[in-house]
């Protein structure tokens, strides 16, 4: 299984809405990484997780939170986002760290209105 | 602060032809360089991963060499098809991050 799967596949909300976004793999990766995405441009790195633990955050604003409840599951939490937050947030994972090849997900759509 | 860049931004070939797309990078302290295919609104393929040891990797029509010392990858697309259409992005680990490139929007005409 070489799947790397995100829910939910579109989102839209409100900016005093708290939503979560959620990916899954069961590759036994464990490095996950959140990114996002805007149209036509390439996809930015937000947060590394490293055997469970945070160790890039890519000075997001608080607004995102990521979690990372154990080595399959990555999430991130949203709240109080703004207008220009709205873009395609997409996972990966890897074997351990950067020499590996980074599977991605599906990825999100977020709309914020 | 590691810059990627891709040549051409865009191209548009008919089907069967050879292609070559281009990707630069300004710190050549890398771990590896991926090739990734996107396609509109999805998520992103690997396609090829080069180590920074290697010059080259192979996979069926593609073929993506390495030049560390000068900042260069360059990703080959043989007998190419409308079903390559897509956008193709390099990246380059780096430190512990993953920089990606802009992306080059390829278009296959039947």
């Amino acid at each position: 299984d070489t799947e790397v799967t995100q829910t939910p596949k579109h989102l839209v909300m409100g900016m005093t809405n708290k939503k979560s976004l959620k990916c899954e793999q069961h590759m036994g990766h464990r490095a996950m990484y959140w990114y996002k995405q805007k149209a036509k441009k390439p996809p930015e790195l937000m947060f590394v997780y490293s055997y469970e633990k945070l160790s890039i955050n890519e000075s997001v604003p608080s607004r995102f939170s990521p979690e990372c409840p154990n080595s399959s599951l990555l999430n991130l939490h949203l709240h109080a986002l703004q207008p220009e937050d709205s873009a395609l947030y997409l996972c990966a994972s890897s074997q351990e760290g950067h020499p590996e090849t980074q599977y991605f997900g599906p990825g999100t759509r977020l709309l914020v209105l | 602060k590691q810059e990627v860049t891709q040549i051409p931004a865009a191209l548009s070939v008919p089907e069967g032809e050879n292609l070559v797309l281009n990707c630069s990078f300004t710190d050549s302290a890398i771990y590896n360089l991926q090739w990734f295919r996107q396609d509109p609104g999805k998520g992103l393929t690997s396609l090829l991963l080069i180590q920074s040891s290697q010059r080259e990797q192979t996979s069926g029509r593609l073929n993506a060499s390495l030049d560390k010392s000068s900042g260069r990858s360059t990703l080959y697309i043989a007998a190419s098809q409308p079903g390559d259409s897509a956008t193709y992005l390099c990246a380059v680990s780096y430190g512990q991050n993953f920089v990606f490139g802009p992306g080059t929007r390829l278009s296959v005409l039947p």
